[in-house]
């Protein structure tokens, strides 16, 4: 099924511990975002790319940065992990202004 | 800066009753709105869009909003509320070429036997 693929599903990182989220889609979208959802606070946007080649900061983008590889994938980098980044992360492209895609999300643990 | 403000982290409604999730933004030029659900442990669907056409929205799985200018709204109803409904609701505000769409804080919705 066409879509937005993230992976992994869960990771349990240790503080100080760096990994990328993976994402990918196949809808030939120009735009790709990246979002993190806490309790309480909805969705915030901590990095997007408006179109292959390009990335500008969004919301809350302290402790991250991102990688648009191509125009299918957008990837997210902890370089090191704390636990305030604990939270469910979703990826999600849109080809107009008119309603974003979503991936079904990573939920990462820092302790 | 747009925002969105949801009024009520927690509804919860009788199986056929009328379903009620307010919505209030702020914009200083006119928004694009948007209504997407979330069920446990998946992402979130679109439900429905305002994109400056028709100012009453229908949308999937019978729900509807209104975009009322006046008031700074935009909230969504369904007539008769299914457990199936059960989830959690976002509310969410861009506009044109604008690539930072701001969500609402959500509202948990609990449907009743």
């Amino acid at each position: 099924n066409a879509g937005v693929t993230q992976t992994p599903k869960f990771q349990v990182l240790k503080t100080g511990q760096s990994m990328t989220l993976q994402c990918a889609q196949d809808m030939n979208h120009n735009s790709m975002y990246w979002y993190r959802q806490d309790p309480g606070m909805g969705l915030r946007l901590i990095y997007y790319s408006a179109s292959e080649g390009t990335t500008d900061k969004g919301e809350v983008p302290n402790g991250y940065n991102v990688s648009r590889l191509n125009k299918r994938e957008f990837s997210l980098r902890l370089e090191s992990a704390a636990p305030s980044q604990t939270s469910v992360y979703f990826c999600a492209s849109s080809g107009t202004p008119y309603g974003y895609t979503f991936g079904s999300g990573t939920r990462l643990t820092v302790v | 800066a747009q925002s969105v403000t949801q009024l009520g982290s927690h509804v919860s409604v009788s199986e056929g009753a009328l379903v009620l999730l307010r919505c209030n933004y702020s914009s200083s030029v006119p928004p694009y709105l948007f209504w997407y659900v979330q069920y446990p442990n998946q992402g979130l669907q679109l439900l429905l869009k305002y994109t400056s056409a028709a100012t009453l929205v229908k949308g999937i799985n019978g729900f509807e909003a209104e975009f009322k200018k006046s008031e700074t709204s935009f909230h969504l109803t369904k007539p008769s509320a299914h457990m199936s409904d059960a989830a959690e609701y976002f509310c969410a505000v861009s506009f044109y070429n604008n690539n930072d769409m701001r969500f609402g804080a959500g509202t948990r919705l609990t449907v009743k036997p």
